[in-house]
């Protein structure tokens, strides 16, 4: 079945070690998108890539990169995790032909020690 | 500023009951608006509503969109446990491809 996958599910990682999430899709969207989303809260929009054109979220901090090598994987790299970026992360995807829609990922909770 | 705003926050009914969640908007631009049922995981797309699809129905779920009011409804009937979870409504607007989130309606169905 065509499906966003994350990975790892759950991540732990130090106080200031970095750590990298993984999407992957087989959907074939051009679309991708990197959200964060705290408990009780909406998903925060970090970042999204149109086909390999990167496009940044003006309040998203500079601590938080992503690469994105082919159209079915992108990646979320974290350089020096705070106890505040312990949330949840979810990778979605879309594309034009499909509307607005956007298809979410299982998501990575992340947790800092 | 574009925003969405859902109500209520949160609710409580029982087995059986019918729901109703709302969600308006103030956006420029209006595209879609897109409903997403979120339980310990990531969202689950339900319905995207746009001005020539104003209502969509599967099963128990049915939403409309009423582009006069500027609102969308959820409706549930019928609820069962397997229905709680939360609620989410994100509008597009514009052509930056981004969505604009609610905070989300905290349903509870008790047995």
């Amino acid at each position: 079945d065509a499906m966003v996958i994350q990975n790892p599910r759950y991540q732990v990682t130090q106080f200031g070690k970095p750590v990298t999430l993984s999407c992957s899709q087989t959907l074939n969207h051009n679309v991708m998108y990197w959200y964060q989303q705290k408990s009780s809260q909406a998903p925060k929009l970090l970042f999204h890539y149109y086909d390999k054109d990167f496009n940044n979220e003006a309040d998203t901090p500079d601590n938080f990169q992503s690469r994105r090598p082919n159209t079915s994987f992108c990646f979320l790299d974290i350089r020096s995790p705070g106890l505040g970026d312990a949330a949840m992360y979810l990778c979605a995807t879309s594309t034009l032909a499909s509307g607005e829609t956007q298809y979410f990922g299982p998501g990575t909770r992340l947790l800092v020690l | 500023e574009d925003k969405v705003v859902q109500s209520p926050l949160s609710l409580v009914v029982h087995e059986g009951d019918t729901v109703t969640l709302n969600c308006s908007y103030e956006v420029t631009n209006f595209r879609s608006l897109l409903w997403y049922k979120q339980e310990k995981k990531a969202p689950t797309f339900l319905f995207m509503l746009t001005s020539s699809g104003i209502e969509k129905k599967s099963g128990r779920l049915s939403s409309i969109l009423d582009k006069k009011e500027l609102s969308s409804i959820l409706n549930i009937t019928a609820t069962q446990t397997g229905d709680s979870a939360i609620y989410l409504c994100a509008v597009n607007a514009g052509n930056n491809r981004k969505l604009i989130w609610g905070l989300g309606t905290s349903l509870a169905v008790n047995p």
